[in-house]
C-alpha cells in the first residue's frame, strides 16, 4: 500500500464552486501533514499546513480525520487561479522523509 | 532572497552518456533533498542530506545514480550511464531544520530526456 494516496481526478468545477479532495494515508503513527500546490511545469509549494484542529486561511480549510486517516482540503469560491494539481504530503515522524501523494488537479472553468 | 537555483533547466541527451545535475540551496538550509517527477510516479523522493551528509538514499533506483553535496551550498545528482527511463522532471528541494516546519523550498527543476 503506498504511504499516501489521492484521486487524480481531474476537477472540473464552475468559478464559485466549492470543491473538496481527500487523501489517505497509511502511517498511523504521521502526526503533520501539508498540502502543497503545484501549477503545469512548475515547481510544488507549500498551501498549508494541517493541524489536529484543522487550519483554515481565506477560502482554504485543510481537517484531519485520524481515526479514518485522512486529511481533506477544501476550497470555497474558488477562482480560475486555483486551477493546479494538490499535493498531499506526509512526513515520516522524524521529517527524514516528506511523502508526496501523486496529486489531485483541479481545472475551474469560467 | 534567492530561492533554490537548479541548473541545466532542461537537457536532452542519450543512452549511455553522463548527466550531471546541479542545485543550489537557499543558504542558511541545512537540510536538501532531490526528488525525481514522472507523471506514472509521482513525486519520489531520491536522497536527502542533512548539514551536508547524505541521511537516506534508499530511493536512489540504482547504482548508476550518485549523488554528493560537497559543502553548504551545492549538490549534484549524476546519472552514468542514463537510460530513456531516467526521462523525468528532477527537483532539489532544500529546508531549515530538516523540514520540521513541512516548508520544502524547491527549485524549477531539471527536465531532463533521454533518447
Amino acid at each position: 500500500r503506498k504511504e499516501v494516496e489521492q484521486d487524480p481526478g481531474p476537477f472540473n468545477v464552475p468559478e464559485g464552486a466549492t470543491v473538496a479532495f481527500n487523501c489517505t494515508y497509511s502511517n498511523s503513527a504521521s502526526q503533520s501533514f501539508f498540502w502543497y500546490r503545484q501549477d503545469c511545469r512548475k515547481e510544488p509549494k507549500l498551501l498549508m499546513s494541517v493541524y489536529s484542529s484543522g487550519n483554515e486561511d481565506g477560502r482554504f480549510t485543510a481537517q484531519l480525520n485520524r481515526a479514518s486517516q485522512y486529511i481533506s482540503l477544501l476550497i470555497r469560491d474558488s477562482k480560475l487561479s486555483d486551477s493546479a494539481t494538490y499535493l498531499c504530503v506526509v512526513p515520516l515522524y522524524n521529517f527524514n522523509k516528506f511523502y508526496f501523494g501523486s496529486g489531485t488537479k483541479l481545472n475551474v472553468k469560467p | 532572497d534567492a530561492g533554490v537555483i537548479q541548473s541545466p533547466r532542461h537537457e536532452v541527451t542519450e543512452m549511455g552518456q553522463e548527466v550531471t545535475l546541479r542545485c543550489k540551496p537557499i543558504s542558511g538550509h541545512n537540510s536538501l533533498f532531490w526528488y525525481r517527477q514522472t507523471m506514472m510516479r509521482g513525486l519520489e523522493l531520491l536522497i536527502y542530506f542533512n548539514n551536508n551528509v547524505p541521511i537516506d538514499d534508499s530511493g536512489m533506483p540504482e547504482d548508476r545514480f550518485s549523488a554528493k553535496m560537497p559543502n553548504a551550498s551545492f549538490s549534484t545528482l549524476k546519472i552514468q550511464p542514463s537510460e530513456p527511463r531516467d526521462s523525468a522532471v528532477y527537483f532539489c528541494a532544500s529546508s531549515r531544520d530538516r523540514g520540521r516546519t513541512g516548508e520544502l523550498f524547491f527549485g524549477e527543476g531539471s527536465r531532463l530526456t533521454v533518447l
